[in-house]
């Protein structure tokens, strides 16, 4: 079964970098996925594609400070420059033949 | 500019029927894959549904035989039939542009819809 499984929480200080990470259920590590961004009271917005070599292709907007990276089973995405409004939610998604799976999403605390 | 738009969300009683909608612009609704999505109150985003191009549909089993995707390419929208409703039905849904690869990279600011007596 095609699982997403993501930690519930991150956090990190403004300026600094965080990676949050995302990993695949057994047998299925040759999956991409995509990383979306959902701001407190606001509807979810693509972040980029994430492929299982690590490369990524950014959505419309996105600045590099957003940028994702891959291990086997387990996708990152890495956030430099923290800025207040880097706290959201953050879902890894990824498909199969007729099917759509969300991971359960990380909360992001900028302190 | 790309842009989704959804309608038609509400409060419905148990058993009850909704059709929401979704209006895009700067793209075509026929030419590429589409998606529902919906996040129930302070819970994560739930995939509900897919339209490929080529009309194939699929639907997350929580709402299989209940649920009804289909896309009107005259109006270049949308549509989820919903039928007998249930409280756990209670969510904010999305509309997504489903890309030939699978990542939803377009999305709606979702239409509430509430189940309750």
């Amino acid at each position: 079964q095609l699982v997403l499984t993501q930690s519930p929480s991150a956090s990190a200080s403004l300026g600094a970098s965080v990676k949050v990470t995302c990993t695949l259920s057994s047998g299925h590590s040759n999956y991409g996925i995509a990383w979306h961004q959902q701001q407190p009271d606001k509807g979810p917005r693509y972040l980029m594609k994430l492929n299982t070599d690590g490369s990524h292709t950014r959505g419309d907007g996105i600045p590099d400070r957003f940028s994702g990276s891959s291990s086997g089973a387990e996708r990152y995405l890495t956030i430099s420059s923290l800025q207040s409004e880097d706290e959201a939610d953050y879902y890894c998604q990824t498909w199969g033949a007729g099917i759509r799976v969300f991971g359960g999403g990380t909360k992001l605390t900028v302190l | 500019e790309v842009h989704l738009v959804e309608s038609g969300g509400g409060l419905v009683q148990p058993g009850g029927s909704l059709r929401l909608s979704c209006a895009a612009s700067g793209f075509t609704v026929s030419d590429t894959h589409m998606s529902w999505v919906r996040q129930a109150p302070g819970k994560g985003l739930e995939w509900v549904s897919v339209l490929y191009a080529g009309d194939d549909t699929y639907y997350a089993d929580s709402v299989k035989g209940r649920f009804t995707i289909s896309r009107d390419n005259s109006k270049n929208t949308l549509h989820l039939q919903m039928n007998s409703l249930r409280a756990e039905d209670t969510a904010v849904y999305y509309c997504a542009r489903d890309t030939s690869s699978g990542g939803l990279d377009k999305w709606g600011r979702g239409t509430l819809v509430t189940v309750s007596s």
